[in-house]
């Protein structure tokens, strides 16, 4: 099975701050990797998909890159109401395969 | 809008069992698979299985085999996750979601919780 670590696990910046979250995979994903956010008591958001593209609608200070095993999620300018967790999850299609990374709790500083 | 609605929540004994249905609307069913998904209180998430709307093909978490059961009713657009043989850790919030690759929706979430 394929396991997923994030670091840091939280983080705490201010309002404008760059924001950086890493997720490595324990094996090679290609590109399957998605970002999401989740707020306290909501259902998750997907915020990227295939490692680097911005599900629409969604502000362009959201961005993720990567690809293999190492991949890396980046709020370009922290606001307010990006406080929550953030998750990676590698996905496999044949057959359907989920996993998600432990989560990075963001906060305001 | 697309919309996936879950029922309420639950409160089983261990060793019970729950069934927890996500009902699906806006768009058609049978072009999107669904997944269901657990979170633990204070805890991640933890996938739980998969199942094609379109053929009712499904894949479950190895954890989880022989005690889950995802399927569907394409008559009313609505998927359900049965999971048997109930524990204390089985406490959580279930979530069904939309998708294969990415899960661009998701359910509003269902609590249940195990207790004796």
């Amino acid at each position: 099975d394929i396991q997923m670590t994030q670091s840091p696990s939280s983080l705490s910046a201010s309002v404008g701050d760059r924001v950086t979250i890493t997720c490595q995979a324990s094996h090679y994903i290609s590109n399957y990797l998605n970002w999401y956010q989740q707020k306290p008591g909501k259902a998750p958001k997907l915020l990227i998909y295939d490692a680097s593209n911005l599900q629409t609608g969604l502000p362009s200070r959201f961005s993720g890159s990567g690809s293999g095993t190492n991949f890396t999620f980046t709020i370009s300018s922290l606001q307010p109401e990006d406080i929550g967790t953030y998750y990676c999850q590698q996905y496999d299609n044949l057959p359907p395969l989920f996993t998600f990374g432990p989560g990075t709790k963001v906060d305001i500083k | 809008q697309v919309q996936l609605v879950q029922s309420g929540a639950e409160v089983k004994k261990p060793g019970a069992s729950v069934k927890v249905s996500c009902k699906a609307s806006g768009y058609t069913f049978s072009d999107y698979s669904i997944n269901w998904v657990r979170q633990a209180p204070g805890q991640g998430l933890e996938w739980m299985g998969w199942i094609s709307t379109y053929n009712g093909k499904t894949y479950y978490a190895q954890k989880l085999q022989g005690r889950v059961t995802i399927t569907t009713d394409t008559s009313t657009g609505t998927a359900y996750m049965e999971l048997r043989s109930l524990r204390s850790d089985d406490t959580a919030v279930y979530y069904c979601a939309r998708g294969d690759g990415l899960w661009d929706h998701w359910g509003q979430g269902t609590l249940v919780t195990v207790s004796s």
